[in-house]
């Protein structure tokens, strides 16, 4: 199993739509994790941190499922600007997932 | 407040010729970082420094791959001789606490 995977997508769906990926991890000692947004051709950028607690921002929560070892993104209300490849990650080894891609359409 | 720089943007190289990257981190970041990321894949650490010690560089590649941050700040990613699975984007990213703030990557072609 690798430590960390994700479904590559593309998840197609149309604006206003609700989506969510998961992200699974191997190594149940992760404590940190992330989710990073990566528009084509471009740098990942910090979206969120995952907290055990949950965590929302406007139209996004992330999720921590310990006992399944996951994470979770949703998104709400999905913006032609969302579409972009979403990408995990574990703190304590750095690695990254291959990333899900998400594509809105009007 | 100034983000990661990286340069060059571009590089194309020949198969057994080396490259150099240069990068600079967000000022006052103790940790940088450099990642390949291959098109399709995530991105994959090379190696982290911690100031200008190295505290992981297990899936860098010694044979060809080298990396230094003499005065703890700058950092320099050298590959001697390159090979064409070598082509890829190679990020630098840096760090204060626990969030990585990545450059915009320089892209490598090696023909």
């Amino acid at each position: 199993r690798k430590e960390v995977e994700q479904d590559p997508g593309p998840f197609n769906v149309p604006e206003g739509a609700t989506v969510a990926f998961n992200c699974t991890y191997s190594n149940s000692a992760s404590q940190s994790f992330f989710w990073y947004r990566q528009d084509c051709r471009k740098e990942p950028k910090l979206l969120m941190s995952v907290y055990s607690s949950g965590n929302e921002d406007g139209r996004f929560t992330a999720q921590l499922n310990r006992a399944s070892q996951y994470i979770s993104l949703l998104i709400r209300d999905s913006k032609l600007s969302d579409s972009a490849t979403y990408l995990c990650v574990t703190r304590s080894t750095l690695t990254f997932g291959k990333g899900t891609m998400l594509l809105v359409s009007p | 407040e100034a983000g990661v720089a990286q340069s060059p943007r571009y590089k194309i190289i020949e198969k057994r010729q080396s490259v150099a990257f240069w990068c600079n981190p967000i000022s006052g970041h103790a940790t940088l970082y450099w990642y390949q990321q291959i098109l399709g894949q995530g991105p994959k650490l090379l190696i982290q420094f911690q100031n200008n010690g190295v505290v992981d560089d297990s899936q860098l590649p010694k044979d060809r791959f080298s990396a230094e941050r003499l005065k703890g700040v700058d950092s320099t990613l050298k590959i001697q001789p390159a090979k064409l699975e070598d082509s890829a984007v190679y990020l630098c990213a840096s760090s204060l606490e626990n969030v990585q703030y990545f450059g915009p990557g320089t892209r490598l072609t090696v023909t």
